[in-house]
């Protein structure tokens, strides 16, 4: 039990649809981070909340991505119009004192 | 040049053998230093976590930091078969984002 769930843990669907994630941590914690880990690459770093407030966004996040922590607790991550570039595993993680503990990830394959 | 540079292997070694996994960093800046093992399609689980220079053991598990030629290393001693998943290192400069190695994956043979 790694802390932190994550829904769905694998979506599969075609191109040009929009797909949800979720990320719920088990316990309340200020820092929420988003990654996306491709094959035979570490992860990389998408975004990251500070209770509601999106703090940091890479260059990564193109205007096709959208993350949300409404109420500082779970969040979501969205993607429009997706493209078959944007499979990959979609980490969520959550934030000790400075570790990162991660959850099973969200397996996306975009036909 | 990518900040956090790590040999993507693939390393094999015998069951019983020591293995010593490396990253080199560009990035000064970074203070906090881990190692996750990650198991084929599961998310990274976090091994070792650290701040200072110097070792830190925990079980058969060592995790070495030299800030000054900025390099780190994990070493696993008495390597079990269970121990066979990809390791990934991971830094930090603050409360902040991870930057992460490729990933060695290693496998230990019974």
């Amino acid at each position: 039990d790694t802390g932190v769930s994550q829904n769905p843990r694998h979506k599969i669907t075609k191109r040009g649809q929009n797909v949800t994630f979720r990320c719920d941590p088990i316990s309340e914690h200020n820092r929420l981070y988003w990654y996306r880990q491709t094959l035979g690459q570490g992860p990389e770093f998408l975004t990251y909340f500070q209770n509601e407030a999106q703090l940091e966004k890479s260059r990564l996040l193109s205007d096709r991505f959208s993350a949300e922590r409404p109420k500082g607790s779970f969040s979501t991550l969205e993607i429009q119009r997706t493209e078959q570039g944007d499979s990959a595993m979609y980490l969520c993680a959550y934030a000790g004192l400075d570790e990162q503990f991660f959850g099973p990830g969200t397996r996306l394959t975009v036909l | 040049q990518k900040e956090v540079e790590q040999d993507p292997g693939p390393l094999s070694v015998p069951e019983g053998a020591i293995v010593s996994l490396n990253c080199t960093y560009s990035n000064s800046a970074f203070q906090y230093f881990m190692w996750y093992r990650q198991y084929s399609r599961k998310g990274p689980e976090l091994l070792m976590y650290t701040y200072s220079s110097g070792n830190k053991e925990d079980g058969r598990f060592t995790a070495q930091v030299d800030k000054s030629s900025k390099y780190i290393s994990l070493f696993i001693r008495d390597s079990q078969p269970s121990d066979s998943a990809t390791y990934l290192c991971a830094m930090a400069s603050g409360a902040q984002k991870l930057v992460f190695g490729q990933g060695t994956r290693l496998t230990i043979n019974p």
